[in-house]
């Protein structure tokens, strides 16, 4: 079955680090960029930051510029987003989507939820 | 690009027609704009990329089009698991990518 399942969600302080993974099931996982998109609570969806299929190249929003990194194993059909220096802000359900072809975000986790909170 | 979808809320009943709106500040690159649908607790799913070419599986009462700078999703008929949300957005060859702000689907 073609699937993204997150993991690596839960509650930190504000300050702190926390390190998200997506596993990748049922297609060619090294084929197709990916992203991550955020979406606080009662919100709409935020794009968070992107990585090409090789992991060569990688793009983050603004909002989280310097503060996450994202990463994949392709080895592991795996994608990862650490997060450093969370603030409350970045509260929120975290997605991963695959970037299909052309380029809309074709298949989606069902996300993890992460919330910053002294 | 900013993408402002309206109206924000739309209140209709099941068998209705819906149109929601998606408005573009600039030209969205070789019509990189999709629409997604999301219900309460689950993630976004793609109807629509490409402006107009439905998603694998999506039936055809959805429509997507484009005029100018704007751009239409349209729901033929309304079912009733068609209540929901519905995002555009705009994924042009390089980041940012960037989603409209929602317009909610709800019954009447």
């Amino acid at each position: 079955e073609v699937e993204l399942l997150e993991s690596g969600g839960g509650l930190v302080q504000p300050g702190g680090s926390l390190r998200l993974s997506c596993a990748a099931s049922g297609f060619s996982f090294r084929t197709y960029a990916m992203s991550w998109v955020r979406q606080a609570p009662g919100k709409g969806l935020e794009w968070v930051s992107a990585i090409t299929g090789s992991g060569g190249n990688t793009y983050h929003a603004d909002s989280v510029e310097g503060r996450f990194t994202v990463s994949r194993d392709n080895s592991k059909n795996t994608l990862f987003l650490q997060m450093d220096s969370l603030r409350p802000g970045d509260t929120a359900v975290y997605y991963c989507a695959r970037r299909g072809i052309p380029g809309a975000f074709d298949l989606w986790g069902r996300g993890t939820i992460v919330t910053v909170s002294p | 690009i900013v993408l402002t979808q309206s109206p924000g809320t739309l209140s209709l009943s099941p068998g209705d027609r819906a149109t929601l709106s998606c408005r573009a500040s600039q030209s969205v690159y070789n019509d990189y704009l999709a629409w997604y649908q999301q219900k309460p607790g689950q993630a976004p799913r793609l109807l629509i990329y490409g402006a107009s070419d439905r998603a694998t599986g999506i039936p055809d009462r959805f429509s997507g089009s484009r005029s100018g700078t704007d751009f239409t999703l349209t729901i033929s008929r309304l079912e009733p698991e068609d209540f929901a949300v519905y995002y555009c957005q705009q994924y042009g060859t390089s980041p940012p990518w960037t989603f409209g702000q929602g317009t909610k689907v709800e019954i009447k």
